[in-house]
């Protein structure tokens, strides 16, 4: 059955450096969502992506965060100068389309910034 | 914007009782609501959903019940196992061009007793 898969599971970084999360959606969806989740909290949107181009992000997605798919199967989130309160566990998404409404999640990457 | 209430925050029950998570949503236009089960670790896995055109659906233990009037929508599960323990999310999307932007509820532990 096919999956969304996330790289990588966990990620440690120190505060101010970069990071980018990797994920592959499954391969005939269309449309591509990046949610996060805050240690015991619910999940949160952030972004979603369709035809390469950003088409809702939450107040959450500031200057700091960035979304690409550099080639047909990849989707990653760049965080540019990550802060304290940006660790999460960061969940990717993806869905056939808008009629067909059905979003899977991927496993998550836990980023933890220290 | 979209806000979805969840109750109960926990919930407990015996092995074969029957387990009700209730959810409402604010915004009229919304016309999906799924559910998804996560479990210690693992990212949301859908289990069920429904559109506004219908107000119920069933598959196998679990049911999930819509009232648009009232806004408001609830899972069910039957003859509960162990295995059904998990945090519960409800959540709501509207329609949109460019994906499906999803809000969560605040989730339901579930813990099923021995």
């Amino acid at each position: 059955e096919p999956e969304v898969t996330q790289t990588p599971s966990h990620q440690v970084t120190q505060m101010g450096q970069e990071v980018i999360l990797r994920c592959v959606p499954i391969s005939n969806h269309l449309y591509f969502y990046w949610y996060r989740q805050i240690l015991g909290q619910k999940v949160e949107f952030l972004v979603s992506f369709y035809n390469n181009e950003i088409s809702e992000k939450s107040e959450i997605f500031d200057d700091q965060f960035s979304v690409e798919r550099p080639d047909g199967s990849n989707f990653t989130l760049k965080i540019r100068s990550t802060k304290l309160e940006d660790s999460a566990m960061y969940f990717c998404a993806s869905s056939e389309g808008t009629v067909v409404h059905e979003q899977f999640f991927g496993p998550g990457t836990r980023l933890t910034v220290l | 914007g979209e806000n979805v209430e969840q109750h109960p925050s926990t919930l407990s029950v015996q092995e074969g009782d029957s387990a009700v998570i209730k959810c409402t949503y604010s915004d009229s236009a919304s016309n999906y609501f799924p559910w998804y089960k996560q479990e210690l670790g693992k990212g949301p896995q859908l289990i069920i959903d429904i559109r506004s055109n219908v107000g119920e659906k069933k598959d196998q233990r679990i049911a999930v019940t819509l009232n648009k009037t009232a806004k408001h929508f609830s899972l069910h599960i039957t003859e509960t196992q162990p295995e059904d323990s998990a945090v519960y999310f409800c959540a709501a999307s509207s329609p949109r061009r460019g994906g499906n932007k999803l809000t969560f509820g605040t989730g339901t532990q579930l813990k099923v007793e021995l």
